[in-house]
């Protein structure tokens, strides 16, 4: 059965780094999603992204942060300048229209 | 502003014990319904979804969940916990913008299984 991956699994950078976390959605899904979940709270949106570009991104997706499709098949998180109140789990998710979104194993960011 | 609530953050059942977590939500018109799983550590598992239809929705692992339009609740119900369903619990709701819905979420309800 189709998945969606991310790597890494766990990222470990010093405040202040950029960082990139990957995911490769589900090969023919056209929408992506990008969610991160702080330890011990609920699972936020960030960002959603169709036809190659942002269609709706939240109050936390400020200028630090950026996405982007660089092929046919990556899907990518960048954080520009990380702080320590970015340590998060970060979820990718894919989906069609009309259907549920799938969601990565997530990537363990921690910023020290 | 759309949200989502679940009442209950942590709930304790014995095994063989029926279950039934409770999610409502605030919104102006019916809305995507989900519930996923989520076991330490792990990713999120898609357990049902309520897109349209009937309301009774069957997901994996035995769960089900009625949607009521009346009470804007889509509660997730088990009739035999097994101690593997100890995990947390997150009601998810998709407030469709047009072809794209994201995804907001419950606080989630941990769900503790004795033996």
């Amino acid at each position: 059965e189709p998945e969606v991956t991310q790597t890494p699994s766990h990222q470990v950078t010093q405040m202040g780094q950029e960082v990139i976390l990957r995911c490769v959605p589900i090969s023919n899904h056209l929408y992506f999603y990008w969610y991160r979940q702080i330890l011990g709270q609920k699972v936020e949106f960030l960002v959603s992204f169709y036809n190659n570009e942002i269609s709706e991104k939240s109050e936390i997706f400020d200028d630090q942060f950026s996405v982007e499709r660089p092929d046919g098949s990556n899907f990518t998180l960048k954080i520009r300048s990380t702080k320590l109140e970015d340590s998060a789990m970060y979820f990718c998710a894919s989906r069609n229209p009309g259907y549920e979104q799938y969601f990565g194993p997530g990537t363990r960011l921690t910023v020290t | 502003a759309q949200s989502v609530t679940q009442p209950d953050i942590h709930i304790t059942v014995s095994e063989g014990a029926s279950l039934e977590l409770r999610c409502n939500y605030s919104y102006g018109a019916t809305p995507y319904l989900f519930w996923y799983v989520q076991s330490p550590g792990q990713g999120l598992q898609l357990l049902l979804k309520y897109f349209s239809g009937d309301t009774l929705v069957q997901g994996i692992k035995g769960f089900e969940a009625e949607f009521k339009r009346s009470q804007s609740s889509f509660n997730l119900r088990k009739p035999s916990v097994h101690w593997s369903d100890a995990a947390e619990y997150f009601c998810a709701v998709g407030f469709s913008g047009g072809s794209n819905y994201k995804l907001t979420f419950g606080k989630g309800t941990l769900l503790t299984v004795n033996p």
